[in-house]
């Protein structure tokens, strides 16, 4: 079935420097890929998401990049601030199936 | 527009007793409804979904239960809780093929 990898468990960054979070899928035929903010007691909200007919997508500080043939795709946080601290999932899902979630990534943003 | 109401926020139950955590979404019809649980510090479970008034699918073995007595009304429940059902419960719902969003979570400790 399908798997998605996330790296890394945890990513400590200085505030206004960059994160990249990454994450592998091995369903060639994944065609959605969502990203998740999950903040300390309360329900993931999504942050951004990707189709595989696109290779980036981009949201202010945040943007994500779909690499098809390699089956990876990445999360990227520019100028990071206080509030970005988080713990960060990704997924990956097909036409009509359940999303595959990553184990997900604490993001720590050091002042 | 859409939202997701979940209750309650936090719950202490015992050993034994039983559980019926409530979930309804307002502003769309058909909606598929799943049942997430999260460990401390861990990833996300899917326990259940559901794509229609009565149907369930479980995702694990269990000592829960899930229904859906109404289109937008989705309830997990329990006859004995254990231990180990000690986590943060969620609920979300999407149309398919498009995003998914979450409720605000409950958490349950079971003592």
């Amino acid at each position: 079935g399908e798997n998605v990898e996330q790296h890394p468990s945890t990513l400590s960054v200085q505030e206004g420097d960059s994160a990249v979070i990454k994450c592998t899928y091995s369903d060639s035929a994944s065609n959605y890929f969502p990203w998740y903010k999950q903040e300390l007691g309360k329900g993931p909200q999504l942050i951004i998401d990707i189709r595989s007919n696109v290779g980036e997508k981009k949201d202010q500080r945040i943007a994500v990049t779909l690499n098809k043939t390699a089956k990876h795709f990445s999360l990227h946080i520019t100028e990071t601030q206080p509030e970005d601290s988080a713990v960060y999932f990704c997924a990956a899902s097909k036409s009509n199936y359940q999303l595959i979630w990553g184990a997900g990534t604490k993001l720590i943003i050091k002042p | 527009s859409q939202t997701i109401h979940q209750w309650p926020a936090t719950l202490v139950q015992p050993v034994g007793s039983p559980l019926s955590l409530e979930c309804t979404v307002e502003g769309t019809s058909n909606p598929n409804l799943y049942w997430y649980r999260q460990a401390a510090g861990r990833g996300l479970q899917l326990l259940f979904y559901s794509v229609g008034i009565g149907q369930i699918s479980s995702e694990v073995p269990q000592n829960l239960s899930a229904s859906r007595p109404q289109d937008r009304q989705f309830i997990l429940s329990s006859k004995k809780l254990l231990l180990s059902d000690s986590g943060f419960y969620l609920c979300a719902w999407r149309k398919v093929n498009e995003k998914l969003f979450f409720g605000s979570g409950t958490q349950l400790s079971v003592l």
